[in-house]
């Protein structure tokens, strides 16, 4: 199965500033997805990066507050804008391979 | 949108005990149904997927089962250790490959 990393590991951030997340995969793939778990809540899907062309945002998401870039087929940036408290949580980047999802280890942002 | 339920919402056992939880979800469009183990600063990890009604699958000291025409899933635990320790999630896929999760069960195995 794919490796994948990603940067940072965690953050603590002020409100109203950004932060980048990167996402290393170990092999070429087509689509890369990014989803986050705020405290409590289910793993949700906020988009899917595919090289070459826009992310596509499932509802609730917008492009204007998760920008998410991918140059290449080994990897994908998601950025959280103008933060807020209510972005606190887990971001995890995917691939899919057999049908089964593999994540990276995730980003733990806490927005004060 | 699909709902997934999983139950409990945690679990604190001995080591040594047995245990199980639940992943509820509807039983129309179902496609697959899959397991994850999520430790702590870990990559959830991928435990099974199942998608024939009456599925078994088994891993070690896990296993699961599925029953999609009443629209659940068990997975056990035989013998827990504290390394067993973890949140497990369940995830349905309903016909786009792209799964919907539940909030997962937070298991504590206290040594």
């Amino acid at each position: 199965s794919a490796v994948i990393s990603q940067k940072p590991s965690r953050d603590i951030c002020q409100r109203g500033t950004s932060l980048t997340i990167q996402c290393q995969v170990d092999s070429q793939v087509t689509m890369m997805f990014w989803y986050r778990q705020q405290p409590g809540q289910s793993l949700t899907l906020i988009a899917t990066a595919n090289q070459g062309s826009e992310a596509t945002y499932e509802s609730g998401f917008v492009i204007d507050k998760f920008p998410i870039s991918r140059p290449n087929l080994t990897f994908s940036t998601l950025t959280v804008s103008n933060m807020s408290p209510e972005d606190s949580s887990i971001y995890l980047c995917s691939v899919e391979e057999t049908e089964t999802q593999y994540f990276g280890p995730g980003t733990r942002l806490l927005v004060l | 949108i699909l709902n997934v339920e999983q139950s409990p919402q945690s679990l604190h056992v001995q080591e040594g005990d047995s245990t199980n939880f639940t992943c509820s979800f509807p039983s129309s469009n179902f496609y697959a149904l899959h397991w994850y183990r999520w430790e702590t600063a870990k990559s959830p990890e991928a435990l099974f997927v199942m998608t024939l009604n009456g599925d078994e699958k088994k891993k070690g000291r896990i296993s699961a089962t599925l029953n999609t025409k009443e629209g659940y899933s068990y997975l056990y635990i035989k013998g827990s250790q504290p390394e067993d320790s973890a949140t497990y999630l369940c995830a349905l896929s309903g016909g786009s490959y792209i799964p919907t999760f539940g909030r997962g069960t937070s298991l504590i195995v206290h040594p």
